[in-house]
């Protein structure tokens, strides 16, 4: 079966760093993306993984481990802005299924 | 470019009645289209994969007789929601996949927000 499990919150503090951790198990593997949605508003793209390793961009990076089946999104310097669901989501043979979602609360 | 947009933002309609979502990539053309649901502080959940020309393939347990889905063309789908009963109320999102063979990106619409009364 399908199955991707987030933390369901996070709290954080502004201008620090968060880690989001995804793990996974999917009949089939063609890539792991990371969303970002705003409260009302739908996902907006952040990343995409399909090889082993940490791709970086700019305040974000997400990482992936194919043998593990795990994924994580690391911010850093948050900010107020950051404040939002975080969805991780798998590609299988024909289509995307969204994990859990991890809703982070920044606090000044 | 790689936009998607979704007519109409809300609606609320009775219950009984029939609600129709259009989901349209408007610079790119896009034999996939994917139909979501997400209810308040949860995920999203896949309904359905749209497909140009073809019978919508439905995820297990959505009544495909229920949430009509139609593709009639390269840049537009479809989602009639039939029959709508209050548990319908939910957020509607389709997401597009990105042009290119090789894309791999989804853009998603703007979503739809359905409330039944």
């Amino acid at each position: 079966g399908q199955n991707i499990d987030q933390p369901t919150e996070m709290t954080a503090t502004e201008g620090a760093i968060v880690q989001i951790n995804c793990t996974y198990q999917t009949s089939g593997f063609n890539g792991l993306f990371w969303y970002q949605q705003h409260a009302g508003e739908a996902p907006t793209f952040l990343s995409y993984n399909v090889l082993d390793g940490l791709e970086e961009k700019g305040r974000f990076s997400s990482f992936l481990s194919r043998s593990k089946g795990y994924s994580y999104l690391l911010l850093k310097e948050l900010q107020m802005k950051d404040s939002a669901s975080y969805l991780c989501a798998v590609r299988d043979r024909r289509r995307v299924i969204f994990g859990t979602g991890t809703r982070l609360q920044v606090f000044p | 470019g790689a936009v998607v947009s979704q007519h109409p933002s809300r609606v609320i309609c009775k219950s009984g009645t029939s609600v129709k979502i259009e989901c349209r990539s408007l610079d790119f053309q896009a034999t996939t289209m994917f139909w979501y649901r997400q209810f308040p502080k949860q995920s999203l959940m896949l309904m359905a994969t749209s497909n140009e020309g073809s019978k919508a393939t439905y995820e297990q347990g959505v009544e495909k007789d229920k949430f009509l889905i139609n593709h009639a063309s390269l840049t537009l789908s479809t989602l009639t929601v039939t029959s709508a009963h209050p548990e319908d109320s939910s957020f509607y999102i389709c997401s597009a996949r990105g042009p290119g063979v090789s894309s791999y990106e989804q853009y998603f619409g703007p979503g739809t927000r359905l409330t039944v009364t």
